[in-house]
């Protein structure tokens, strides 16, 4: 069964721009959820997308975005990209929200910003 | 206001010896509490759950305990293994309050050989 996919793995952009990265989930599972790891901050929680609708967001500004398509891939959006967005964007996959089922990982989008 | 947290950065054990790695949260609606496991490069493993409802989980060498009246939780690993050195992150979330998952910032687990 194949696991969460995350693309691209790596990503390198400059200050102002803006990025899209891609995450595909567990096939079966309709939940999405995005976070940012940094370092000594452990995961920090974006938002969560579940039949198209976001059903949380996390405390980070209007600059970040997502949505989810009807076969439940998702896509996460940063514009004018700042220094500090440098962090690997965590991607998780559940069935559904309402279940007590963990949430599955992806590899991560190591995203740098020079 | 951290939710979840994970007071120790690291901790050394001797492998075939007992790892014990705790965590507190301060939200008494949390009712679901996950622990992950991370290697470099790669993202987190779910390990081990338990529900509100219970006070201890075990699957294999891995048991989680749960004391909601002290608002913590702890792994223990036995016996620890050389490969069980990763960073471990504790994780807790309401699902009868809508929360999404909280995470703790992790401890860093070196078992030596």
């Amino acid at each position: 069964k194949a696991g969460v996919t995350q693309t691209p793995r790596y990503l390198i952009k400059t200050r102002g721009q803006q990025v899209t990265l891609s995450c595909s989930p567990i096939s079966g599972h309709r939940s999405v959820s995005w976070y940012q790891q940094t370092p000594g901050q452990g995961l920090q929680f974006l938002f969560e997308y579940f039949s198209e609708t976001q059903r949380n967001k996390g405390n980070f500004p209007g600059r970040f975005s997502g949505r989810q398509f009807s076969n439940s891939r998702s896509e996460m959006n940063v514009s004018t990209l700042e220094l500090g967005d440098s962090a690997l964007y965590l991607c998780a996959s559940s069935r559904d929200p309402g279940s007590n089922q963990p949430q599955h990982f992806g590899d991560g989008t190591r995203l740098s910003i020079l | 206001d951290q939710q979840v947290k994970q007071n120790s950065p690291s901790l050394s054990v001797q492998e075939g010896r007992i790892s014990i790695l705790n965590c507190d949260y301060t939200n008494s609606m949390f009712d679901y509490f996950l622990w992950y496991k991370k290697y470099p490069a790669e993202g987190p493993t779910f390990l081990i759950s338990i529900s509100s409802i219970k006070d201890k989980n075990e699957d294999g060498r891995f048991t989680v305990f749960l004391n909601k009246s002290a608002k913590h939780l702890s792994l223990h690993i036995v016996p620890s293994q050389p490969g069980d050195s990763a960073v471990y992150f504790c994780a807790a979330r309401s699902y009868s309050g809508n929360t999404p998952l909280v995470f703790g910032k992790g401890t860093r687990l070196s078992v030596i050989a």
